[in-house]
């Protein structure tokens, strides 16, 4: 089955403690994204992957870091996390890094997500 | 502000009729998608309309865009209790096909 697959599901933690959310895809897709949701604000974009080794800044990385060193995993890390980085994470995945229009009617795969609290 | 905007941010109905959301944006779309989310969960992707079309439709669903407003209506019709989600818009531009998300309208539909 086709899946992205992040874990942990959720997670609390303290201020300045270390962590890594994983994210795994086995559709062999070549872009992946990862993504915050917060009440108001809707779904905004952290860091993006076009390939291994390729990686890109969203509109929101600041407190995170990632790396792509496989196709299929492009962890989430937080070196330092604080209060205002508790929020809901989505990993994404797309097939294609130049998309025409046909490719497109594929959209995003999401992953489940990962409910991140940081007190 | 959101490249996407939703409207309504919350709607409910009753079982049985139309549901009619709408997302403005600022800037020109190569295409624009809607996706629904269940509570807490990742988004699924639902329908794409290409900045040439104004038009389109898949199943239940019903999608129209206007490039000269900027701005688009997902129309689920004959709406359902397994229907109650977010539902967002996400519009995508650029060379590099930059998507950008709205912050949702949530749907409630009552049995």
């Amino acid at each position: 089955e086709a899946q992205v697959t992040q874990n942990p599901r959720y997670l609390i933690t303290v201020t300045g403690k270390k962590l890594t959310v994983t994210c795994s895809q086995n559709m062999n897709h070549e872009y992946m994204s990862w993504y915050r949701q917060d009440p108001g604000l809707g779904l905004r974009q952290i860091y993006y992957s076009m390939n291994v080794e390729v990686t890109d800044k969203g509109d929101v990385p600041e407190g995170y870091k990632v790396s792509r060193k496989e196709k299929r995993n492009f962890p989430l890390i937080l070196e330092s996390p604080s209060p205002n980085q508790t929020s809901l994470y989505f990993c994404a995945t797309h097939r294609y890094i130049a998309w025409g229009d046909a490719e497109w009617a594929y959209g995003y795969t999401f992953g489940s997500g990962t409910r991140l609290t940081v007190v | 502000s959101q490249q996407g905007e939703e409207d309504p941010q919350a709607l409910s109905i009753q079982e049985g009729e139309n549901a009619t959301m709408n997302c403005s944006y600022k800037t020109s779309i190569n295409n624009l998608q809607w996706y629904r989310q269940n509570s807490g969960r990742g988004l699924v992707h639902l329908i794409l309309i290409r900045s040439n079309e104004r038009e389109k439709h898949s199943g239940r669903l019903r999608v129209t865009l206007d490039t000269s407003k900027k701005s688009s209506s997902l129309l689920i019709t004959a709406s359902r209790a397994a229907d109650t989600a977010s539902y967002f818009c996400a519009t995508v531009r650029g060379g590099y096909q930059k998507v950008t998300f709205g912050i949702g309208t949530k749907l409630q539909v009552i049995p």
